[in-house]
């Protein structure tokens, strides 16, 4: 079946540096990629959708400039978190869209982010 | 009031116990998606639903479009079914449930 390899699985940094978290289709073609992030005992948010080749779309109160998405490939989308603080220590989880409208979704088995 | 509601918000069964989850939605969808996430956070994609009943061992996933609502149940459940349980809906955008958090018990 479909899978998607995220990496890396958790990272520590020190605030202010950047963090780049890596999602990878690795026997199918993405187009459209989502990325999601989970504070403790809370659902998914959807932070931003990323289409290959083209700018992402940030849900609201997603700052673009913060965390930064690029989709070069139908293969590997990648977050960057910039300057990281605290407050975005998180998970971060990937999925890939398949099919019409990009339901069929597979996801990435997360990234937990601890900024000290 | 949030656009997508589930219930229960916890569900405790003793293992073998048929177990229902729902879940409504107040937006327009094109598909209804339920999520499982253990532990470790890993996700996994149970169904897409975008009318009536699917079916997948001992999952089975329906949908009432009219009614705005889906149902996941689990029959014959088992300790390792212990999962976070999350609907989610797409249409223009996608939301997500705040999920239900199953343990059962051996």
């Amino acid at each position: 079946g479909a899978v998607v390899s995220q990496h890396p699985s958790w990272v520590i940094c020190k605030s202010g540096t950047s963090v780049k978290i890596e999602c990878r289709s690795l026997d199918f073609q993405a187009t459209t990629m989502f990325w999601y992030r989970q504070f403790p005992k809370q659902s998914l948010m959807l932070m931003a959708t990323s289409n290959e080749g083209s700018k992402a779309t940030y849900e609201q109160g997603v700052e673009k400039d913060k965390f930064l998405i690029n989709h070069a490939s139908l293969t590997l989308s990648t977050l960057t978190v910039t300057s990281a603080h605290p407050e975005d220590s998180s998970f971060y989880i990937c999925s890939a869209g398949q099919g019409a409208g990009a339901n069929v979704l597979t996801f990435g088995a997360g990234s937990r982010l601890t900024v000290l | 009031k949030n656009e997508v509601e589930q219930s229960p918000q916890n569900l405790t069964a003793q293992e073998g116990e048929f177990i229902t989850i729902n879940c409504s939605y107040s937006v327009g969808i094109s598909a209804l998606h339920w999520l499982q996430q253990h532990p470790g956070g890993g996700i996994v994609s149970l169904f897409m639903l975008s009318s009536g009943k699917k079916k997948h061992g001992r999952l089975i996933a329906t949908i009432n479009i009219q009614e705005k609502h889906s149902s996941l149940h689990i029959t014959a459940s088992h300790p390792r079914d212990s999962a976070v349980y999350i609907c989610a809906v797409t249409g223009n955008d996608m939301r997500f449930g705040a999920g239900t958090r199953l343990t059962v018990k051996p």
